[in-house]
């Protein structure tokens, strides 16, 4: 079945510095993929998503690439601040089932 | 955004008590909720698929007879933990895909169950 692969497992970066995470997946039918932010206690967040038939979306601080070819989408946060701090979750669906396949998640730190 | 809320935000309860917990969407209509539960430090595991209207699906290794899930309405779905034991302490979160806007999924804030 479908595997969503994500990396790295804990990124610390220092707060104005990019953070960078990536994930793969395996299913080529996969269509949708949506990026969670969930801080302690609290249900995710989405905060930003990219459809199959775009290769970029980006707001404000926050992008997101997809590359069908080769599987595989990133989440990219510029100019970092300390709420930024939290846990990033991928995710990849396809067709109409809504149903999510989820990444391990990213424990993002942004050092002050 | 859509918003989707749970009920209650934590409960604690003594071993072999049954927990109800409730999910709406509170400006959408939903004729699928999604149940996950999520260990620390872990990722979302997707428990079974609400459907209002019919039966719960459920996902492999997850005993429907412990996990009930009633999808009442089209705006509330309900997971009652039966018998709960220590083991079935957890973090459960619901969600929703808004079905006019396209693929996206809300999620509820999700509900601490600690089983004494």
């Amino acid at each position: 079945g479908e595997n969503v692969e994500q990396h790295p497992s804990t990124l610390s970066v220092q707060e104005g510095d990019s953070a960078v995470i990536k994930c793969t997946y395996s299913d080529s039918a996969s269509n949708y993929f949506p990026w969670y932010k969930q801080e302690l206690g609290k249900g995710p967040q989405l905060i930003i998503d990219i459809r199959s038939n775009v290769g970029e979306k980006k707001d404000q601080r926050i992008a997101v690439t997809l590359n069908k070819t080769a599987k595989h989408f990133s989440l990219h946060i510029t100019e970092t601040q300390p709420e930024d701090s939290a846990v990033y979750f991928c995710a990849a669906s396809k067709g109409s089932n809504y149903q999510l396949i989820w990444g391990a998640g990213t424990k993002l730190i942004i050092k002050p | 955004g859509a918003v989707v809320s749970q009920h209650p935000s934590w409960v604690i309860c003594k071993s072999g008590t049954s927990v109800k917990i409730e999910c709406r969407s509170l400006d959408f209509q939903a004729t699928t909720m999604f149940w996950y539960r999520q260990f620390p430090k872990q990722s979302l595991m997707l428990m079974a698929t609400s459907n209002e209207g019919s039966k719960a699906t459920y996902e492999q290794g997850v005993e429907k007879d412990k996990f009930l899930i009633n999808h009442a309405s089209l705006t509330l779905s309900t997971l009652t933990v039966t018998s709960a034991h220590p083991e079935d302490s957890s973090f459960y979160i619901c969600s929703a895909p808004n079905l006019g806007g396209g693929n996206e999924q809300f999620f509820g804030p999700g509900t601490r169950l600690t089983v004494l």
